[in-house]
Parts: structure tokens; sequence; C-alpha cells
């Protein structure tokens, strides 16, 4: 059974950079898209845009495209999403979740949930 | 503006069926694209729900159903349960904008 851990909660200010990890295991890494999710305070799920562990190719929802890069780690089969120019409104839990490549399912495997608040 | 559309909120009695309903448009689940649910309970990550417009995962429950038609999607819950009350999603790929995955604004299910 597949499983994602995330990295720990962040608390930054107004135009800084935040990187949150996503450390896979029990599945192949290599297998599966990784996913980014968000969750703002109040507001429902919002897709940011996917890493493929394989390739190393990604696609950012346009809403995100200059402030987002998404990388990985094969070595260690950890996801990485760095988010910059943060501002109050990026307060949000950010989830990585992944689906198997080539399949029709949706996202099978979810982290637990990393909080980012942006405060000044 | 959200690209599928969902009602903010529906209840119902322990034991009843509800419905949700996911309404897209041409560039989503008109296209064709698959429609999957995902549940989100208080506190904790989304759970993928229904893949593929109408199959379960292992391990969820036959009281979980899902159906697509035209440019809509629907879930339904039969025999409600206290233990269903979440925040459900549905979500869809977007060919428009060089391709996306979309979720829909979400709807509480409240278990009166």
């Amino acid at each position: 059974q597949g499983q994602l851990v995330q990295s720990g909660a962040e608390v930054k200010k107004p135009g800084a950079s935040v990187k949150v990890s996503c450390e896979a295991s029990g599945y192949t890494f290599t297998g599966y898209y990784m996913h980014w999710v968000r969750r703002a305070p109040g507001q429902g799920l919002e897709w940011m845009g996917w890493i493929n562990p394989n390739s190393g190719d990604t696609n950012y929802a346009q809403k995100f495209q200059v402030r987002v890069t998404m990388t990985r780690d094969t070595s260690v089969s950890t996801v990485y999403m760095e988010l910059s120019s943060l501002r109050s409104d990026d307060t949000a839990v950010y989830y990585c979740a992944s689906k198997k490549s080539g399949s029709g399912r949706g996202l099978d495997y979810w982290g637990q949930g990393t909080l980012v608040t942006v405060s000044s | 503006q959200l690209v599928l559309t969902q009602p903010p909120s529906v209840s119902g009695a322990p034991g009843q069926r509800v419905t949700i309903s996911c309404t897209g448009s041409s560039s989503n689940i008109g296209a064709g694209y698959d429609v999957h649910w995902y549940q989100q309970l208080p506190g904790t990550a989304p759970k993928l729900l229904i893949y593929g417009n109408n199959n379960r995962p292992s391990g969820v429950p036959d009281r979980f159903s899902g159906s697509k038609s035209g440019t809509s999607a629907s879930l339904a819950i039969t025999g409600l349960q206290a233990e269903d009350e979440a925040d459900y999603y549905c979500q869809a790929y977007d060919n428009y904008l060089s391709g996306s995955w979309v979720f829909g604004g979400g709807t509480k299910l409240t278990v009166l």
C-alpha cells in the first residue's frame, strides 16, 4: 500500500518562498505522477500541477505558472514543491497526491498535508 | 469562477439517499474525460471515492456510486450514515488553457 509523507508546517513572511517535500513509499516511485493540491481556509480543493518523477516533466496550473516549481529526487523517492513570492492568500494546507501513470484512476495516495501560513 | 459546479451543501437523515451534482462543460466532462470523486472528512486528507465515473476503489462501500451524462456527473450515497458527513469534490481533466486538472467547489454533506 502506497504512502506519502510530507514535511512539517511552515510559517513564512509575505514575499518569501516555501519548499514542501513529499516522500513516497510502498510503490514504484517513477510509475506514478505526483500532483500537488491545496486547500485554503474556508475554500475548496485547488489543483496546482503535477510532475512525472520518471522524466521530470511538469505541468502547472496557469494560476501558478510563474511562482511554482516542482522537482524530484529519485534517489530518495521524494518530490518537492516550491512556491515563491508568497502572499497571505497562499495560506493553506498543501497536499501531494499520486496517480498511477497511464491508468484511468484518480489520485490514489495522498500525503497528510502541510500547513503553510503566510503572515507578517 | 469554477470550471466544475457543485451545490455548496446537501443534507439528509440517516438511511436516506442523497445525490451531489457536478456540472461541467464541453472542455471537460462533455469532452468525454473521466470524473473522479473525493471524500474529505474533517481534519483529514482527501480520499479517492469514485474513479472513472462509476468505479469504486477497494474498501469503498457500495453505498457510494457515480454516474455521468453529457456535461454533468453525479455522486449518489444511499443508506446515509453519520460517518458520511464530509466534504465531497468532483474532479476532471480540462483541455482548455493547455490542459489541467480541475476540481469542483466542493459540497458539504450534513447528516441530520
